[in-house]
């Protein structure tokens, strides 16, 4: 049973551009959780979706983010106009029923953004 | 609002000893959870123990244990017996008992020493 995966694990972005970060839950799982890390913190949470819904997306910044997890395929973190601030890395983790439910998640290896 | 508060960014130990991790927590909550992760420099977060709050008994898993004192809110962790394998940044975490969302500290990073 594979992890969960993150692709891609690096990813270097002009300034402007935009960044399409990707997450494939553990098999099975239906919830998923973008996390953000930046350098020397703990990681903050960001949003929270199920299949097809955004459930709560407190943590996403009013502008340029925005996350899906379509009813096929993975989920979707996508950060438009990247600016130097918005370098981080990003994890994603997944759980069978919610946390809610059980307090069990699983984490990615993250994606690494940079942006020059 | 709830806060995890790790006191000690950086922490070493010699291969073989045992070293104790610092968290402190607040919340207004009666039903949580808490947990410590590790992340090697891979950046994999591994869960390494959870502690549920209404559990009077201290969690254990092989070499990890917790110090669970609800009163004080605190939230220690000792690695007995510490390997090179065990060098990683520690994190302490926080969820509410019906939260979907998990709270961290700042981390703890922990260089075994051979």
């Amino acid at each position: 049973n594979a992890g969960v995966m993150q692709n891609p694990r690096h990813l270097v972005r002009r300034r402007g551009q935009e960044a399409r970060l990707r997450c494939s839950p553990m098999k099975g799982h239906s919830h998923v959780y973008w996390y953000r890390q930046l350098p020397e913190e703990g990681l903050k949470f960001m949003v929270y979706l199920q299949k097809e819904n955004i459930i709560d997306e407190s943590g996403m910044p009013k502008e340029r983010f925005s996350a899906e997890f379509p009813k096929e395929g993975p989920s979707i973190l996508r950060i438009q106009q990247v600016v130097r601030g918005d370098s981080a890395a990003y994890f994603c983790a997944s759980s069978p029923r919610g946390l809610a439910a059980r307090p069990e998640a699983f984490f990615g290896q993250g994606t690494r953004l940079t942006v020059v | 609002a709830q806060t995890v508060t790790q006191s000690q960014p950086e922490m070493s130990v010699q291969e073989a000893e045992t070293v104790t991790l610092s968290c402190t927590y607040d919340t207004s909550e009666s039903d949580y959870y808490l947990f410590w992760y590790k992340q090697p420099p891979s950046r994999q977060m591994i869960l390494v123990i959870r502690q549920e709050a209404y559990k009077q008994q201290n969690a254990t898993e092989n070499r990890f244990s917790v110090n669970f004192q609800k009163a004080a809110k605190s939230f220690s962790l000792k690695i007995s017996d510490s390997q090179l394998g065990d060098a990683a940044m520690y994190f302490c975490v926080l969820t509410q008992g019906g939260s979907e969302k998990l709270v961290f500290g700042k981390g703890t990073k922990l260089t075994v020493n051979p």
